[in-house]
């Protein structure tokens, strides 16, 4: 089954204690994006890949770190989160660069406390 | 950055009632999508428009691409409790990246 798939979907941890979350697809997709979502403000976009060894940052990267050593897998890295990262976060995934069939995972619901 | 409004914020309607919800922005963009987050999933995509003026239906839901390319609507018919969840726009500029703008999101609340 085609799918993104992230883990963990639930994580508490506290201020200062870098975590990853892991995002992979099983569709071949150059591109990969992370979004946050928080009540009243949508979607951001914190860092994209379009393709091995290729990121760049989105609109939100701050407190972020990506890595796209291979096509499949594309996690997130927050070195030293702090509150104000509390969010839900969602990986997405498509075929081509100007492709809008973004394929979401589940997300993960992250607390920093 | 661009920023996509979405109205309205929240709905609460009863089963059969017919939905209406729609994104506006100060920038034009070349491409319009509509997506659902169920709960506890990711967004998935509905609609897909290309073409101001387009309107475009799948099942109950239709959709329009505005003919100033700053807007778009969503109407959903004869609503049924299975369309509860958050509904997004996202707009799209253009050019060598995939980024979309993302609307804040509507929620719908269908009462059976």
């Amino acid at each position: 089954e085609a799918q993104v798939t992230q883990n963990p979907r639930y994580l508490i941890t506290v201020t200062g204690k870098k975590l990853t979350v892991t995002c992979s697809q099983n569709m071949n997709h150059e591109y990969m994006s992370w979004y946050r979502q928080d009540p009243g403000l949508g979607l951001r976009q914190i860092y994209y890949s379009m393709n091995v060894e290729v990121t760049d940052k989105g609109d939100v990267p701050e407190g972020y770190k990506v890595s796209r050593k291979e096509k499949r897998n594309f996690p997130l890295i927050l070195e030293s989160p702090s509150p104000n990262q509390t969010s839900l976060y969602f990986c997405a995934s498509s075929t081509r660069v100007v492709n809008e069939k973004l394929f979401f995972g589940s997300g993960t619901q992250l607390s920093v406390l | 950055g661009q920023q996509l409004n979405q109205s309205p914020q929240s709905m609460f309607i009863q089963e059969g009632e017919d939905v209406s919800m729609n994104c506006t922005s100060s920038s034009i963009f070349n491409t319009w999508l509509w997506y659902k987050q169920d709960p506890g999933e990711g967004p998935v995509l509905l609609i897909a428009l290309y073409k101001a003026g387009e309107l475009t239906s799948n099942g109950r839901l239709t959709a329009q691409f505005g003919i100033t390319r700053k807007d778009s609507f969503l109407n959903i018919s004869a609503s049924i409790p299975s369309d509860v969840g958050i509904y997004f726009c996202a707009g799209r500029i253009g050019g060598a990246t995939n980024k979309l703008i993302f609307g804040t999101g509507t929620l719908l609340a269908v009462q059976p």
